[in-house]
């Protein structure tokens, strides 16, 4: 299995623009979170899905951040207008282990950095 | 609501030393206890579990035991190397509400040669 995948893994952006993250979970899992880490506020749950459908998005910072499921194998989390404050690392990570422990595997990240 | 609180770092030690990071929960129920980690540029890997109280969890010299009378599950290596140095997340599992885990804040661990 390729495991969780993320693109891009760097974006560069300057302030204003809008921004698209990207996740594809673990073929078969049904949830999928969305995380973000910074070294001020360590690791930050931002929303997550169960079967394509947004069960908790209290963690999203502001109105300027989006997420979608269209579909069991594809996620975004879209920043418009993105900051310098939304700098950080973005990760993906998607459960499903119907036997009970519930464990989480993480995408490799992607780095954005907004100048 | 459920928690995890773990020993602040960072924690710096020599090649072959003792580790031990401590962890503890609360938890409404009986969780599914977790250590993750997290070494330079990557994302967390799940480092072992344990599903129930007395259960041990083994990976890579790593154990942690699952201690119900004091909510602890505290992490244990032997002796530790260089490439051990990452940070090191306790995480628990309601299992009874959806999928989502608690993190703790994260252990940076440094080893010297």
């Amino acid at each position: 299995d390729a495991g969780v995948i993320q693109s891009p893994r760097h974006e560069v952006t300057e302030m204003g623009q809008e921004v698209t993250l990207r996740c594809k979970p673990i073929s078969g899992h049904d949830y999928l979170f969305w995380y973000r880490q910074t070294m001020m506020r360590g690791l930050e749950l931002l929303i997550y899905f169960n079967n394509n459908v947004p069960i908790d998005d209290s963690g999203m910072p502001e109105d300027r951040f989006s997420a979608k499921m269209p579909n069991a194998s594809f996620s975004t989390l879209k920043i418009q207008p993105s900051e310098p404050r939304d700098s950080a690392v973005y990760f993906c990570a998607s459960s499903g282990d119907r036997v009970g422990t519930y464990e989480q595997y993480f995408g490799p990240g992607t780095r954005l950095t907004v100048t | 609501g459920d928690s995890v609180t773990q020993m602040e770092g960072p924690v710096t030690l020599s090649e072959e030393a003792f580790l031990t990071i401590n962890c503890t929960y609360t938890a409404t129920g009986y969780p599914s206890l977790f250590w993750y980690v997290q070494y330079p540029g990557e994302g967390l890997q799940l480092l072992l579990k344990a599903t129930k109280a007395d259960d041990k969890g083994s990976n890579k010299g790593f154990e942690a035991t699952y201690r119900k009378e004091t909510t602890s599950f505290h992490l244990e290596k032997g002796s530790v190397q260089v490439s051990d140095s990452a940070v090191y997340f306790c995480a628990l599992s309601d299992g009874n509400r959806d999928d989502k885990i608690i993190f703790g804040k994260g252990t940076r661990l440094h080893i010297l040669p």
